[in-house]
């Protein structure tokens, strides 16, 4: 399968707790993105790289969460001291750098804060 | 900032029917996505609009780029089970960041 790879699936943690979640891209692709979605509602941006750089970052994006991606390859996004608004799914997304490419989602993972 | 309202939040209709939906916002935009989501899956691109009052097809599915460039419609032409999923517009920002529509929930009664 050489689509967007995120791990875990699930996670359930305890209020508190840190979480680390990993997306490994298409490999082609220079623009990594994650999203996070709430039930009922549409995925919402927190923040994207192209290559190594961390471009843009959401204000949904509080200072407990961190994303990195060292080599420009995988990523990983980190919710430090988690709470139980943090609970949704955590998309990540790749596409080209070019105009207009296309993303490209993996299935997520599902964070359960209690 | 950008918000997309997307109509209706959710159909429940039967198998064989056509469907339609469409996503609207006062802002302008030179693009329009539509994705669909199944359950426990990622979004998936279904259709991209690049021109105000483009028309595009992917087998049963049609949608417009409206002429205001402020809207978007999807239609689905008769429809089957495997069209359930939760159906969402989307537009992108420079660095290709998309906002998503609320999204519409299809449920087909076979």
């Amino acid at each position: 399968d050489t689509g967007v790879s995120q791990n875990p699936r699930h996670k359930i943690t305890k209020r508190g707790q840190n979480v680390t979640f990993r997306c490994d891209p298409i490999s082609e692709h220079n623009r990594l993105y994650w999203y996070r979605q709430t039930l009922g509602q549409g995925p919402e941006f927190l923040t994207y790289f192209q290559n190594e750089a961390q471009l843009e970052k959401s204000r949904l994006l509080s200072d407990r969460f961190s994303a990195e991606r060292p080599k420009g390859s995988f990523s990983t996004l980190e919710i430090q001291r988690t709470e139980q608004g943090d609970s949704a799914m955590y998309l990540c997304a790749s596409s080209l750098g070019t105009y207009n490419s296309p993303l490209h989602f993996g299935n997520g993972t599902r964070l359960t804060v209690t | 900032g950008q918000q997309l309202n997307q109509s209706p939040q959710s159909m429940f209709i039967q198998e064989g029917e056509d469907v339609s939906m469409n996503c609207t916002s006062s802002s302008i935009f030179n693009t329009w996505l539509w994705y669909k989501q199944e359950p426990g899956e990622g979004p998936v691109l279904l259709i991209a609009l690049y021109k105000a009052g483009e028309l595009t097809s992917n087998g049963r599915l049609t949608a417009q780029f409206g002429i205001t460039r402020k809207d978007s419609f999807l239609n689905i032409s008769a429809s089957i089970p495997s069209d359930v999923g939760i159906y969402f517009c989307a537009v992108p920002n420079a660095g290709n960041m998309l906002t998503f529509g609320g999204g519409t929930r299809l449920m087909v009664k076979p």
